[in-house]
């Protein structure tokens, strides 16, 4: 298996500016995750899915974030307009829920850099 | 609400040495526990997992941890420290939902 695949692996862009990520989740898992890692902050949860469906976006941190999960095979998180502030690294995981608690997957991450 | 405190954001133990990194959590529920390791420029990668059954949990890499319910404390340990586990080591509590509360991570050096 792949495991769970983020694209781009890195990006510079600057203050204003439209930026995506995606995400291709494990193939058969139902929860897909997004998280945010910054060093003051530490790792935060963006919003995270069950079979396709928005459940918790309490973490999002304002509406120029906003996140898709088309089918159960791509995810998207996008902002706009960015901004400085906004420079962290962009993790997506996923996992399958079941019975119990299952293992999250995580990506490689994306490397966002905002000038 | 669940949360997990790390106690110590950087340890430093000599390449052979014990490790012992410390997580304590809260939970309202009977908790899920997760040690996840990262090394530079990488995503996390699952250490080991406490569901439920025995206690004591061993890992990928020599790491074990013991989950002691009365000291709400799930401390991940390793015998012998190698150069290869110098990393950032995060603690995490299930949530409802398959959701994670992370602790803020250890990083660990290991001196040769």
């Amino acid at each position: 298996d792949a495991g769970v695949i983020q694209s781009p692996r890195h990006e510079v862009t600057e203050m204003g500016q439209e930026v995506t990520l995606r995400c291709k989740p494990i193939s058969g898992h139902n929860s897909l995750f997004w998280y945010r890692q910054t060093m003051m902050r530490g790792l935060e949860l963006l919003i995270y899915f069950n079979n396709n469906v928005p459940i918790d976006d309490s973490g999002m941190p304002e509406d120029r974030f906003s996140a898709k999960m088309p089918n159960a095979s791509f995810s998207t998180l996008k902002i706009q307009p960015s901004e400085p502030r906004d420079s962290a690294v962009y993790f997506c995981a996923s996992s399958f829920l079941g019975q119990g608690v299952d293992t999250q997957y995580f990506g490689p991450g994306t490397r966002l850099t905002v000038l | 609400a669940q949360s997990v405190t790390q106690l110590g954001s950087h340890v430093s133990v000599s390449e052979g040495a014990l490790v012992l990194l410390r997580c304590n959590y809260s939970s309202s529920v009977p908790p899920y526990l997760f040690w996840y390791v990262q090394y530079p420029n990488q995503g996390l990668q699952l250490l080991l997992k406490y569901t439920t059954g025995a206690t004591l949990v061993k890992g990928i890499n020599g790491f074990e941890a013991e989950f002691k319910k009365s000291e709400t404390s799930f401390h991940l340990t390793t015998p012998s420290a190698h150069m290869s586990d110098a990393a950032e080591y995060f603690c995490a509590v299930s949530e409802v939902g398959n959701k994670l509360v992370f602790g803020a991570g250890t990083i660990l050096r290991v001196k040769s």
